[in-house]
């Protein structure tokens, strides 16, 4: 099946400073990629649609200049946690489509991030 | 917003089959249902997907009521691996359509 990685699969950084995560779809284009957040114990919320080429669209409450996500091609899709703080801390999962004809949708592994 | 409800959790022993509701009562036409699961700390992991008639393949199966107003995933011989949370969601038929999450239901499955 389809694959979807992420990098990095942990990180922790300092209050203030600013972290990028990866996601690619290896052996398929996406031209549309999601991300999502969760926190412990509770379900995958949704935070932004990426398209490639174009500006991501953000969910409701979700601050655009804080969560800054890139889709410079069809196969990676990144998004920057600026000025990180402990409240961000938190599961970071990424997902894209192989296309219209396909109902699956895939899944990155996950990155946990830690803010101190 | 959850369009779905689902139990908070449920217990399984190994070898046996788990039955997991689900209920969709406003669904719409052009609705599918879609199951994910989710293994501890990893992405969510598609199953399985329907409209109307009951589907089958090598994880699971999916009943759907005739009126489609709620649906069963059947694990037919459940086995530790299969300890995750179970989100069932519904989702028009366009691939690129969101997912949105509800709060799932946990399923223990014990020896």
């Amino acid at each position: 099946g389809a694959v979807v990685s992420q990098h990095p699969s942990r990180v922790i950084c300092k209050s203030g400073t600013s972290v990028k995560i990866e996601c690619r779809s290896l052996d398929f284009q996406a031209t549309t990629m999601f991300w999502y957040r969760q926190f412990p114990k509770k379900s995958l919320m949704l935070m932004a649609t990426s398209n490639e080429g174009s500006k991501a669209t953000y969910e409701q409450g979700v601050e655009k200049d804080k969560f800054l996500i890139n889709h410079a091609s069809l196969t990676l899709s990144t998004l920057t946690v600026t000025s990180a703080h402990p409240e961000d801390s938190s599961f970071y999962i990424c997902s894209a489509n192989p296309g219209q004809a396909s109902h699956e949708q895939y899944f990155g592994p996950g990155t946990r991030l830690t803010v101190t | 917003d959850a369009k779905t409800t689902q139990p908070t959790s449920m217990d399984c022993a190994e070898g046996r089959a788990a039955n997991l509701p689900c209920n969709h009562s406003t669904i719409s036409g052009n609705e599918y249902v879609y199951w994910y699961r989710q293994i501890h700390s990893q992405g969510p992991q598609y199953i399985i997907h329907g409209l109307k008639n009951n589907e089958t393949n090598e994880m699971a199966s999916l009943i759907i009521t005739e009126d489609r107003k709620s649906s069963t995933l059947i694990l037919p011989h459940a086995t530790l691996r299969d300890t995750a949370v179970y989100y069932c969601i519904v989702r028009d038929e366009m691939g690129f359509q969101k997912l949105v999450f509800g709060t799932g239901t946990r399923l223990l499955v014990s020896p």
